[in-house]
């Protein structure tokens, strides 16, 4: 069975600051693909960014950025220059690679951005 | 990007209604739907699996008699509340992967179900 743990509840930091939200995981399989998701108010789900786990090279998409240490099965969320519309629920997820395209999602982290 | 909706966005019901959810692919095909449930301040919880001309997959511990799923289309799937109870009140979202490597899932916007 996978798991995905995030030991954040909660989470707050002012704006233009740099926060890290941290996740770990546990799984069997040897590739599978991992997520970060932000949810604001509106409850919609937003892709943040996504890392193979065969790829060593850390995925960043502008702001945000990941630390993925696959032995530790680590993988932590970077987001500088923070802004107000940053703050949101923010969930890690897991995916494995046999093909069922299931997501396992942590408990989740909200932030909150101060102005 | 790819798009996934949700109708209706919110709804209320009595005690022992029915109520359906749709969940749409609006611009790419999908033959596998995901059926998640949201209580407040919590994280997504699988439901089921749905699949496109054959029976859900329910996860452990989700009445299938109850959550019935019909994936008629590759764009569209439902989810039927059946006989519903104020405990069934909750936030349920769908969600679709698009395809390619990663296989990277859109959500729909979420369905508000309040049960009196």
């Amino acid at each position: 069975a996978q798991t995905v743990t995030q030991s954040q509840p909660e989470m707050s930091v002012q704006e233009a600051e740099t926060v890290t939200l941290s996740c770990t995981y546990d799984t069997s399989e040897s590739n599978y693909y991992l997520f970060w998701y932000k949810q604001p108010p509106s409850r919609q789900m937003i892709l943040v960014i996504r890392q193979e786990a065969y790829k060593q090279q850390n995925a960043t998409e502008n702001r945000f950025s990941v630390n993925f240490q696959k032995a530790a099965k680590s993988f932590s969320l970077k987001i500088s220059d923070s802004q107000l519309g940053d703050t949101a629920m923010y969930f890690c997820a897991l995916e494995g690679s046999l093909g069922n395209e299931k997501l396992t999602f942590g408990t989740g982290t909200r932030l909150t951005i101060i102005p | 990007g790819a798009v996934v909706s949700q109708h209706p966005s919110r709804v209320i019901c009595k005690s022992g209604t029915s109520v359906k959810i749709e969940c749409r692919s609006l611009d790419f095909q999908a033959t596998t739907m995901f059926w998640y449930r949201q209580f407040p301040k919590q994280s997504l919880m699988l439901m089921a699996t749905s699949n496109e001309g054959s029976k859900a997959t329910y996860e452990q511990g989700v009445e299938k008699d109850k959550f019935l799923i019909n994936h008629a289309s590759l764009t569209l799937s439902t989810l039927t509340v059946t006989s519903a109870h104020p405990e069934d009140s909750s936030f349920y979202i769908c969600s679709a992967p698009r395809g390619g490597l990663p296989d990277t899932q859109y959500f729909g916007p979420g369905t508000r179900l309040t049960v009196l």
